[in-house]
């Protein structure tokens, strides 16, 4: 079993709709969340930091459940330029990242 | 300010050659990792140098060794290469920060098929 698990997807949503990636790890040591997105064939960029309280920025939210071992993002009113692959990350050294498998979304007009 | 770089951007070898990988770090950071992404896949952690040491590293086989230079470039070598190894494979740079998390800036990756 992978130590962190996404639906691979791909989710495809129209313009303007609200989209929910969920992931959960395994590793109740695990200390930092993350999501990640990467373009196609490009590198992967820190999208956003997960905490248990939420955090927003923008159309973006993202949520950490700590008891269940589980990390969401919600992305509202998507935008074409949304299509990407949303990677879910956590850590537990202190700078090996974990990455899962990557939930592609592909926004169409 | 300068990004991650790394050398080549792409790569072609064949079955039980060796490769080499080049990466030169953010300016001022002084940690880097190498990760292997192979198709349809996330990023897998290989290792860390910081201070020219291997500092952690992942479940990767010896053949995949590395090294940090004083200017913090690094490389990844990879020995014997098998079909598996096809990938691409990023760096990224961050500063050291103990027990603090501090975010990776990762490069645009060299893409490697071994044919």
């Amino acid at each position: 079993r992978k130590e962190v698990e996404q639906d691979p997807g791909p989710f495809n949503v129209p313009e303007g709709a609200t989209v929910a990636f969920n992931c959960t790890y395994s590793n109740s040591a695990s200390q930092s969340f993350f999501w990640y997105r990467q373009d196609c064939r490009k590198e992967p960029k820190l999208l956003m930091s997960v905490y248990s309280s939420g955090n927003e920025d923008g159309r973006f939210t993202a949520q950490l459940n700590r008891a269940s071992q589980y990390i969401s993002l919600l992305i509202r009113d998507s935008k074409l330029s949304d299509s990407a692959t949303y990677l879910c990350v956590v850590t537990r050294d202190t700078d090996k990242l974990i990455f899962g498998t990557g939930t592609r979304l592909q926004v169409f007009p | 300010d300068a990004g991650v770089t790394q050398s080549p951007t792409h790569l072609i070898k064949t079955r039980g050659q060796q490769v080499t990988l080049r990466c030169s770090p953010k300016s001022g950071h002084d940690t880097v990792s190498w990760y292997q992404q192979a198709l349809g896949q996330g990023p897998q952690f290989i290792f860390q140098y910081y201070e020219e040491e291997e500092r952690q590293r992942g479940n990767f086989p010896d053949r995949f060794s590395g090294h940090q230079f004083p200017n913090y470039s690094s490389e990844l070598n990879v020995n014997a290469l098998l079909l598996g190894d096809s990938a691409l494979y990023l760096c990224a740079s961050s500063l050291v920060a103990g027990s603090t998390y501090n975010e990776q800036f990762f490069g645009p990756g060299t893409r490697l098929t071994v044919l």
